[in-house]
C-alpha cells in the first residue's frame, strides 16, 4: 500500500531535550516536506526537499533541522525543543514539486 | 509573499443544500492551486489541482474552478460524509517549491 508513515504519532517531551520525528514514504517520490498545523494559523511549511541531499527552508524553519540522505526518508529534528513548538506535524511527499502531495497521519508533539 | 485566504471559516449545511467555498490568493506566477480535504485527526487528502484560469475539475459532488484571483469549491447536494475541513494551497513561481495553505473552511453537513 502506497503510504507516508510518521513516528512517533504522539510525543510529550521537555524543553531542551533533542528529538527526531521520522518520516518515510514507499512511493519513490522525489519531493518531501514537513508542515506544522496550529489552530488559527493553518498548515505552514517548515522545510522541503526536492531530492536526496537537496533541502530548503519553508515559511517557519527556525528551531528545526532536516536531512535527506535517502530518497524514502526525511526526518525532522528538534535539537532544543521549546513550548512554542508544541503542534501537530505532518510529513508529505509527492512525485515532483508541483504534483499532488500525500500526507502522513501526523505527529502530535507537546513540549512542556 | 504568497497569500491564501479562505472563506467562510465555517459552513453548516443541510443535506442536499448546495454551497460554495472561496479561496482568494495572491501569488507571483501561479504554478498550481490545490484543494485538499482533512478529516479530524488525519492528514490532508488530495482532491484537485488547477493550473490555469478557466480550468475546472470535478469529483463526485465536488467541483473546483479557478480564476486569476480566486478558486471556488462547489459542493452539490452534499451528504453528511462530506463533512470535513477543506484546504486550499498555492504554489507560486518564485524560487523553490514552497506551498502556501489557507486557513481552511470547516464544513458540517447535517442529515
Amino acid at each position: 500500500e502506497a503510504q507516508v508513515t510518521q513516528n512517533p504519532r504522539y510525543l510529550i517531551t521537555v524543553t531542551g531535550k533533542k528529538l527526531t520525528v521520522t518520516c518515510s514514504q514507499n512511493m519513490n517520490h522525489e519531493y518531501m516536506s514537513w508542515y506544522r498545523q496550529d489552530p488559527g494559523l493553518g498548515l505552514r511549511q517548515i522545510y522541503y526537499s526536492m531530492n536526496v541531499e537537496v533541502t530548503d527552508k519553508g515559511d517557519v524553519p527556525e528551531g528545526y533541522k532536516v536531512s535527506r540522505k535517502e530518497k524514502r526518508n526525511f526526518p525532522l529534528i528538534l535539537e532544543s525543543p521549546s513550548p512554542n513548538q508544541t503542534s501537530l506535524y505532518f510529513c508529505a511527499s509527492s512525485l515532483t514539486g508541483t504534483s499532488q502531495q500525500y500526507f502522513g497521519p501526523g505527529t502530535r508533539l507537546t513540549v512542556t | 509573499e504568497d497569500q491564501v485566504t479562505q472563506s467562510p471559516e465555517a459552513l453548516r449545511l443541510q443535506e442536499g443544500e448546495s454551497s460554495s467555498l472561496n479561496c482568494s490568493y495572491t501569488v507571483s506566477g501561479l504554478r498550481g492551486l490545490f484543494w485538499y480535504r482533512q478529516d479530524p485527526g488525519k492528514g490532508p487528502e488530495f482532491l484537485f489541482t488547477l493550473y490555469s484560469a478557466g480550468e475546472e475539475k470535478e469529483k463526485e459532488r465536488l467541483k473546483a474552478t479557478l480564476t486569476k484571483k480566486e478558486s471556488f469549491l462547489h459542493i452539490t447536494a452534499p451528504k453528511p460524509e462530506d463533512s470535513a475541513t477543506y484546504l486550499c494551497a498555492v504554489q507560486g513561481g518564485g524560487a523553490g517549491n514552497k506551498l502556501t495553505f489557507g486557513g481552511g473552511t470547516r464544513v458540517l453537513v447535517k442529515p
